[in-house]
């Protein structure tokens, strides 16, 4: 059962435009979701996170939405550069609690950012 | 440099046979999580360490088994492996998951 679903495996986008990745979720205990990106031969990368009691949070070029009534949550880059073209995974914990935090993980999405 | 360092990065193994993966945490984090990832699908959790107890467990194979040591180093242990155990096995580490993990760059297993 995939808890947590990014059902566009991939997205091209021309560089300077917005960038929008999604992302579903099912669970409804999740209160805290994250976004990763990941280069080819390295381990992910934490770029962006959200808290439930929000629904929106902006760092740089990067903002994330999370709309609970959905399930839905979204990353926009804006503007798109040629480095952001990676693999990005959209991740959810049920329960923050220290010493316990445990991540569900969605397939990713493929971001090619053209020239 | 991330400062989670999993070794071997390459591992090549025949079927039925027994490998032993290693991470180190980065320094002052406590927890370690083992995720898999098999071509085209996500991240698959399988276990956490938590100071060296065992946190959580999650589609984690009986022939597969783990352990936190005094020094917070892990091993993760895949044993009578399969064609299809064949993955990239990450490593992460976190100090408090709002800060996110911090991932090692993995080690890719194919079992032949």
């Amino acid at each position: 059962d995939q808890q947590v679903k990014q059902n566009s495996p991939s997205l091209s986008v021309q560089e300077g435009r917005i960038s929008i990745l999604n992302c579903d979720y099912t669970n409804s205990m999740f209160d805290y979701f994250l976004w990763y990106k990941k280069y080819p031969a390295e381990g992910p990368t934490f770029l962006i996170s959200i808290s439930s009691i929000k629904d929106k949070n902006e760092d740089g070029r990067f903002t994330v939405f999370l709309n609970k009534s959905a399930k839905h949550l979204s990353l926009h880059i804006v503007p798109s550069q040629p480095g952001d073209s990676a693999v990005y995974f959209c991740a959810a914990s049920a329960g923050v609690n220290f010493g316990n935090e445990k991540l569900t993980f969605g397939t990713g999405t493929r971001l090619t950012i053209i020239p | 440099d991330s400062g989670v360092t999993q070794t071997p990065k390459h591992l090549i193994t025949a079927t039925g046979q027994r490998v032993t993966l290693r991470c180190s945490p980065r320094s002052g984090d406590l927890s370690v999580y083992w995720y898999q990832q098999s071509l085209d699908q996500g991240l698959q959790f399988l276990i956490q360490y938590y100071n060296g107890e065992e946190r959580a467990k999650g589609n984690i194979l009986e022939r597969f088994s783990a352990q936190q040591f005094p020094d917070l180093h892990s091993e993760l242990n895949l044993s009578s492996l399969e064609l299809g155990d064949s993955a990239l096995y990450f490593c992460a580490s976190s100090v408090g998951a709002y800060y996110g993990y911090t991932f090692g760059s993995g080690t890719r297993l194919t079992v032949v």
